[in-house]
């Protein structure tokens, strides 16, 4: 089936850094990725839609110049959590949806755990 | 809000019972999902019903859909303590990424 890779799985970082979080279609392209955000012992919530060729969508309440996306390719998006605090340590999770006119899977990452210090 | 409401927050029961969980939901949608999360883990794809389906069932697991009445439940029979985990039910209503309910903590005591 098809796969979506996240890279890194984990990182610690000090506060006031910049992390790069990677997400990969293996063998599928995806115009349009998800990436979500979950806290512990709650849902995912959708932060921003990664899209191809075009700029970010971000959900109410999610800063943009905080979380930056990048839609690189057809294969990658990176979300990039620039200036962390302790208060961004989740687990972040991308999907991407299978292409096709009557697709209804998405694939999900592994997901990547942040902890800011 | 779009969101699914899973009911119960959390479930105990012993192995070898059943566990059956709940999802509510307001909006008109395409087909309805059910994921379980391992503990810090990613999530793992159980089974999708679409709005046109009533039930679908996948080894132990057992989906129906009531769209008249907005909700959808997830029975798994036979539970096992590997079953521990909780069970999100997402919600998809067309080109749109899935929202997500707030889960259920399943717990199987062995």
């Amino acid at each position: 089936g098809a796969v979506v890779s996240q890279h890194p799985s984990r990182v610690i970082c000090k506060s006031g850094t910049s992390v790069k979080i990677e997400c990969r279609s293996l063998d599928f392209q995806a115009t349009t990725m998800f990436w979500y955000r979950q806290f512990p012992k709650q849902s995912l919530m959708l932060m921003a839609t990664s899209n191809e060729g075009s700029k970010a969508t971000y959900e109410q309440g999610v800063e943009k110049d905080k979380f930056l996306i990048n839609h690189a390719s057809l294969t990658l998006s990176t979300l990039t959590v620039t200036s962390a605090h302790p208060e961004d340590s989740s687990f972040y999770i991308c999907s991407a949806p299978f292409p096709g006119p009557n697709s209804d899977t998405q694939y999900f990452g592994p997901g990547t755990r942040l902890t800011v210090l | 809000s779009q969101q699914g409401e899973e009911d119960p927050q959390a479930l105990s029961i012993q192995e070898g019972e059943n566990a059956t969980m709940n999802c509510s939901y307001k909006t008109s949608i395409n087909n309805l999902q059910w994921y379980r999360q391992n503990s810090g883990r990613g999530l793992v794809h159980l089974i999708l019903i679409r709005s046109n389906e009533r039930e679908k069932h996948s080894g132990r697991l057992r989906v129906t859909l009531d769209t008249s009445k907005k909700s959808s439940s997830l029975l798994i029979t036979a539970s096992r303590a590997a079953d521990t985990a909780s069970y999100f039910c997402a919600l998809n209503s067309g080109n749109t990424p899935l929202v997500f309910g707030k889960g259920t903590r399943l717990s199987v005591i062995a």
